[in-house]
C-alpha cells in the first residue's frame, strides 16, 4: 500500500516550452501533497505545499507564477512548469501524507527527470 | 524544524553492521526523529521513526539518548544494496503541515 506515481518518468523539453508533470496516490487519499527538486549529487528541496481544494504554500524563493500546482482531487496533484529554461532541468520528485492516519511519513513518488535544451 | 548534521558519507563492507548518527541539539519536545533512505534517480524512502529510546523494524533500528540531542541509525549485516543516502529529519509529527527539510544526508557506500 501506499503508493504514489509520477507521470512522466523523464521529459525533455525546448527552453520556453511549458511541461506538466503529475503526481498521484494510488491507494489512499491526500489532503497534502509535496513538491520537491533536487540537483545531481544536492539534497532534495522543498519548492511547495500543495493543498487539495485550495491554493499552494511555495517555499521562499520559489517563483509561483513559474511553478504552477494544482491539487484538484484527494489523489492528484500537478506541478507546470511554464517557459521552462535550461536553468530549471532537475529531477522533481512529489510526496504525499495519507490523510487518515496521523503520521509524520511521507510518501514519495518516483521523481521525474525534466530536461530542458 | 531542528537543524540535523550528519557525516557525508561512510564506507562499510558487506555483512557488517553500520551506524549513522545524526545530531539535533536544538531538538524540540514535540519533535520526532525520522530516517529516509535515497537510492540515485529515486524518490526517498521511509525507513524509520522515533521519539525516544529504541525503535527496531525489519529493516533497522534506530536509537534515541535521553537528552534526545542525536540519534542513531543502526543497519544490521549490510549488503551492495543498501548503499543509497539516508537523510536524519526532525520534525513535528503532528504539524497539520508535515512539511520536510532535508538536510545533506550520508551517503553509504558498502563495499563487497
Amino acid at each position: 500500500g501506499a503508493v504514489v506515481s509520477q507521470h512522466p518518468s523523464r521529459v525533455i523539453c525546448k527552453s520556453g516550452t511549458s511541461v506538466k508533470i503529475e503526481c498521484r496516490s494510488l491507494d489512499f487519499q491526500a489532503t497534502t501533497m509535496f513538491w520537491y527538486r533536487q540537483f545531481p549529487k544536492q539534497s532534495l528541496m522543498l519548492m511547495a505545499t500543495s493543498n487539495e481544494g485550495s491554493k499552494a504554500t511555495y517555499e521562499q524563493g520559489v517563483e509561483k507564477d513559474k511553478f504552477l500546482i494544482n491539487h484538484a482531487s484527494l489523489t492528484l496533484s500537478t506541478l507546470t512548469v511554464t517557459s521552462a529554461h535550461p536553468e530549471d532541468s532537475s529531477f522533481y520528485i512529489c510526496s504525499a501524507r495519507d490523510r487518515d492516519t496521523w503520521s509524520y511519513e511521507q510518501y514519495f513518488g518516483p521523481g521525474t527527470r525534466l530536461t530542458v535544451t | 524544524l531542528a537543524k540535523t548534521t550528519q557525516p557525508i558519507s561512510m564506507d562499510s563492507y558487506e555483512g557488517q553492521e553500520v551506524n549513522i548518527t545524526c545530531s539535533h541539539n536544538n531538538i524540540a519536545t514535540n519533535d520526532y526523529i525520522t530516517w529516509y533512505q535515497q537510492f540515485p534517480s529515486q524518490g526517498p524512502r521511509f525507513i524509520i521513526q522515533g521519539y525516544k529510546t529504541k525503535v527496531t523494524n525489519e529493516v533497522a533500528s534506530l536509537f534515541i539518548p535521553a537528552d534526545r540531542k542525536s540519534s542513531t541509525l543502526s543497519l544490521p549485516r549490510v549488503s551492495l544494496s543498501d548503499t543509497a543516502v539516508y537523510y536524519c529529519l526532525v520534525g513535528d509529527r503532528g504539524s497539520t503541515l508535515g512539511r520536510l527539510y532535508f538536510g545533506r544526508g550520508t551517503q553509504l557506500t558498502v563495499w563487497p
